[in-house]
C-alpha cells in the first residue's frame, strides 16, 4: 500500500453514462497525476495538478474527459458519455515536489472501468 | 522489447535463476530512468532508478544497467523468486511536462517454481 487510494476500484457502466473516479493522494503531496492503462500497455499520461492548479491537460483523450482538484487535496476524473473504448484502468499517482529534479511518483491501485 | 496490443513480451525463468529484462528508449536527452513492477490488479511500484551520468546502479537483488550509446537499459534480478512474477516497465520523466512519466511497453516475468 503506497498511501494513495482510489475509489471505486471497479466500475461497470453502460455506454453513454457519465462516470467519476476519486483519488486521495498521500496527504502532504502537492502534485497529483492521472494516467490511463489499457490491457497489455504501459500507463499513458492524461493530466496533472500542482496543488489545485491543473498545469497540463492537453493529453486528456477528448473533451469528454475532465479532472479537478478543488482544494489541492483529493482529485476527481470524470468521463462523460462513456464509450466502449474508454474501458481501461485509470491510475492516480502523487509526489512531493520540493526542488528541481525528479521526485518519486507513488501510484494508487487504480480504478478499472468497463463500458458495456 | 516492444509490446503489440495485448501481447506482452514474456520472460519465463526458473526460481533461483537470474532474470534480465530489457528496455530501449528513443530520446537521447533523457536524464533519468525508472523501473516499475506491476502485479496483477495493482498500480506500478517503484523498484530502482538511475541517472544518465551513471551506467550501473545496484539495489537489493536488482541491478540496472544503462548504455547511453545504444539507448538501452536493463533490469537484472538475482535469484528470482515467485514473488517477482509481475509486469516490469521502464519509464522516464518528461522535464518540460511536469515530470509526467512515459512508460515503455512492459515485459511479463513468469517465475516457475
Amino acid at each position: 500500500d503506497t498511501g494513495v487510494s482510489q475509489d471505486p476500484r471497479h466500475k461497470i457502466t453502460k455506454r453513454g453514462q457519465n462516470v467519476t473516479f476519486r483519488c486521495d493522494p498521500i496527504s502532504e503531496h502537492n502534485r497529483l497525476y492521472w494516467y490511463r492503462q489499457t490491457l497489455g500497455q504501459g500507463p499513458e499520461f492524461l493530466t496533472y495538478f500542482q496543488n489545485e492548479a491543473q498545469l497540463e491537460k492537453s493529453r486528456l483523450l477528448s473533451d469528454r474527459f475532465s479532472a479537478e482538484r478543488p482544494k489541492g487535496s483529493f482529485s476527481t476524473l470524470e468521463i462523460q458519455r462513456t464509450e466502449q473504448g474508454d474501458s481501461a484502468m485509470y491510475l492516480c499517482a502523487s509526489s512531493l515536489i520540493v526542488a528541481s529534479g525528479y521526485n518519486e511518483q507513488f501510484f494508487g491501485p487504480g480504478t478499472r472501468l468497463t463500458v458495456l | 522489447g516492444e509490446s503489440v496490443g495485448l501481447h506482452l513480451p514474456t520472460l519465463s525463468v526458473q526460481e533461483g535463476d537470474n532474470s534480465i529484462i530489457n528496455c530501449a528508449y528513443s530520446n537521447s536527452a533523457s536524464d533519468y530512468f525508472i523501473w516499475y513492477k506491476q502485479e496483477s490488479g495493482k498500480g506500478p511500484q517503484f523498484i530502482i532508478d538511475i541517472r544518465s551520468n551513471m551506467d550501473k546502479r545496484q539495489g537489493q537483488r536488482v541491478t540496472v544497467l544503462l548504455n547511453k550509446t545504444v539507448k538501452h537499459l536493463s533490469l537484472q534480478i538475482a535469484a528470482t523468486q515467485p514473488g517477482d512474477s509481475a509486469v516490469y516497465f521502464c519509464a522516464g520523466p518528461q522535464r518540460n511536462a511536469g515530470n509526467m512519466l512515459t512508460f515503455g511497453g512492459g515485459t511479463r516475468l513468469m517465475v516457475k517454481p
